[in-house]
């Protein structure tokens, strides 16, 4: 059972590039989420998704798009990267949406913008 | 801005003491939850314990929540070399409807010294 899964785990990228970090769960959650881990900062939400074909903001949002068209795959994208974005990003994924509802993550993705 | 906070920040002990971590936060909560991160990798759930309990245990693992105090604190016993890792709490908060975060703190980092 892979859980979720990351990927690319590595990635240096030059200002102004794009990209895209993929996410996929094989354990038929509702619920994914994307979080960036950056020092003395905690994990900080970025967007989430409460079903396929829906996406919401979380509390860092700018400079990131998410899509989920598959219910297993939740993609976040860089349009124009930057520095400030430099950081572990952290997918997950859980069975309902609520404090109760026990959050599974994958093993993270750093990425570096020079 | 962070709900929970964990404390102390750093923590250094010998293998077979006792760790305790804090968490305290600032609005009511439903649930709270622990993680642990081992160094480059995703958060693993180890507990969650709900607003109306008091203690909860899970192995080697003891939670207790003090609602009239905001706080939680989270006991390794008989500590491993292998418990060496960051413990990140996790509270649930309601912003209207039904829009809901979970909200980590910026994490305990544990080291149990062989």
């Amino acid at each position: 059972n892979a859980g979720v899964t990351q990927t690319p785990k590595f990635r240096v990228l030059k200002t102004g590039q794009s990209m895209t970090l993929l996410c996929a769960q094989d354990m038929n959650h509702e619920y994914m989420y994307w979080y960036r881990q950056d020092p003395g900062m905690g994990l900080r939400l970025i967007h989430y998704s409460v079903g396929e074909g829906t996406t919401a903001k979380g509390e860092v949002p700018d400079g990131y798009n998410v899509s989920r068209l598959k219910k297993q795959n939740f993609l976040l994208g860089l349009e124009s990267a930057a520095p400030s974005q430099t950081s572990v990003y952290f997918c997950a994924s859980s069975r309902g949406h609520g404090g109760a509802n026990v959050l599974t993550f994958g093993a993270g993705s750093r990425l570096t913008v020079l | 801005s962070q709900q929970g906070e964990e404390d102390p920040q750093a923590l250094s002990i010998q293998e077979g003491e006792n760790a305790t971590m804090n968490c305290s936060y600032k609005t009511s909560i439903n649930n709270l939850q622990w993680y642990r991160q081992n160094s480059g990798r995703g958060l693993v759930h180890l507990i969650l314990i709900r607003s109306n309990e008091r203690e909860k245990h899970s192995g080697r693992l003891r939670v207790t929540l003090d609602t009239s105090k905001k706080s939680s604190s989270l006991l390794i016993t008989a500590s491993r070399a292998a418990d060496t890792a960051s413990y990140f709490c996790a509270t649930d908060a309601f912003s209207g409807g039904s829009n809901y975060k979970l909200t980590f703190g910026k994490g305990t980092l544990l080291t149990v010294n062989p």
